[in-house]
């Protein structure tokens, strides 16, 4: 199975409300990732989980809260969003750095996320 | 810091033309490198990779060496079709990190 799953595939959420971002991969990778992608730009990395342990936070703001539960799913915890965080939400999945790892990464098809 | 510059797009080819989409690198150590695609509404698919000096990547088609002085890794194919309209991602990633860094993205679009 080469594949990383993301649900929902769209959602659109008001500035008050909480949603929850899923994505799962059965690869055998112990590594995993959201970016966030904009229109027309190259995706941007927010976290980093590496062995279930958040390794990476780009500054992100607190109102995305990422979580890794196990090995295979990652979650990301939205509250409080604002119109701007409007865009598509990427996971991804490769092995964790090392001596034969080449940070491969395999992504999800994303989720929509529209903030109104 | 680790950088990747790809050429501006769009560019705009007719079916069965031939492709070249330039894409340099600065980085420290020795690098992996990839190319990415993403069709439209879909997320971000590996095309190839090359991880060491002179390597070749090659997948449906699509070809890019990794020339390490030149620091480039161009991508081409010899005959594009109207199914490759995308956006392409030249990308890299330092030696044992986790950071993919991406170019800006080129989108292709072919005409029949």
């Amino acid at each position: 199975d080469t594949e990383v799953t993301q649900t929902p595939k769209h959602l659109v959420m008001g500035m008050t409300n909480k949603k929850s971002l899923k994505c799962e991969q059965h690869m055998g990778h112990r590594a995993m990732y959201w970016y966030k992608q904009k229109a027309k730009k190259p995706p941007e990395l927010m976290f980093v989980y590496s062995y279930e342990k958040l390794s990476i936070n780009e500054s992100v703001p607190s109102r995305f809260s990422p979580e890794c539960p196990n090995s295979s799913l990652l979650n990301l915890h939205l509250h409080a969003l604002q119109p701007e965080d409007s865009a598509l939400y990427l996971c991804a999945s490769s092995h964790p750095p090392g001596p034969s790892s080449y940070n491969e990464q395999f992504f999800g098809p994303g989720t929509r996320l529209t903030v109104l | 810091g680790d950088s990747v510059t790809q050429m501006e797009g769009p560019v705009t080819l007719s079916e069965e033309a031939f492709l070249t989409i330039n894409c340099t690198y600065t980085a420290t150590g020795y690098p992996s490198l990839f190319w990415y695609v993403q069709y439209p509404g879909e997320g971000l698919q590996l095309l190839l990779k090359a991880t060491k000096a002179d390597d070749k990547g090659s997948n449906k088609g699509f070809e890019a060496t990794y020339r390490k002085e030149t620091t480039s890794f161009h991508l081409e194919k010899g005959s594009v079709q109207v199914s490759d309209s995308a956006v392409y991602f030249c990308a890299l990633s330092a030696s044992y990190g986790n950071k993919l860094v991406f170019g800006a993205g080129t989108i292709l679009r072919v005409k029949s």
